[in-house]
């Protein structure tokens, strides 16, 4: 069984649009969640660390439900910038990161 | 804002060559890792690395690899014996207290030929 599992898209939307990416993680012992974003041949870049609470910045919106184990990332106002792939990104309580696959976003104009 | 620092940026071996991937994590950071993702793949977990030794290692990270923190500073990664399935990404990352995000450098793309 994966660890992080994600949808790998590709989600192909319109500029201005609004794409929700989902994530599920299997480990109910993990401490600590993230989205990353990684452009094509790139290290992955922290988008945004994943609350309780649920958190926002700027348009995107991230969402934590410890109780399914699921995590999700909200983009609304899509620019042709946010084209990437958005990795979902778990640490454990032994402090080690656990990759989804990534979901491949395409803005298009 | 600090940054993990890796080189060479690209480095071609030949099958059976050792090579070592250097990285500098952020300085206050006490938490250091290898990764690799391959062309098209996922980005995979090889070692984790805290207070001086290893904390936990993947499969992946068989005998042929091994990681140091000669200085205090550097933080390398060696393939004693490289085999063209080692083409790969090599990401270096640190993080800082438990729980903290991770930090990765800009990676270290290796070409077995």
């Amino acid at each position: 069984r994966k660890e992080v599992e994600q949808d790998p898209g590709p989600f192909n939307v319109p500029e201005g649009a609004t794409v929700a990416f989902n994530c599920t993680y299997s480990n109910s012992a993990s401490q600590s969640f993230f989205w990353y974003r990684q452009d094509c041949r790139k290290e992955p870049k922290l988008l945004m660390s994943v609350y309780s609470s649920g958190n926002e910045d700027g348009r995107f919106t991230a969402q934590l439900n410890r109780a399914s184990q699921y995590i999700s990332l909200l983009i609304r106002d899509s620019k042709l910038s946010d084209s990437a792939t958005y990795l979902c990104v778990v640490r454990d309580n032994f402090n080690k990161f656990y990759f989804g696959s990534g979901t491949k976003l395409n803005v298009k104009p | 804002e600090p940054e993990v620092t890796q080189t060479p940026s690209h480095q071609v071996t030949q099958m059976g060559q050792e090579v070592i991937l250097r990285c500098v994590p952020i300085s206050n950071h006490l938490y250091f890792y290898w990764y690799r993702q391959i062309l098209g793949q996922k980005v995979e977990f090889l070692v984790s690395f805290y207070n001086n030794e290893i904390s936990e290692k993947s499969e992946i990270f068989d005998d042929q690899f091994s990681v140091e923190r000669p200085d205090g500073s550097n933080f390398t990664l060696k393939i004693r014996s490289t085999k063209l399935e080692d083409s790969a990404m090599y990401f270096c990352a640190s993080s800082g207290r438990t729980g903290d995000k991770a930090f990765f450098g800009q990676g270290t793309r290796l070409t077995v030929v």
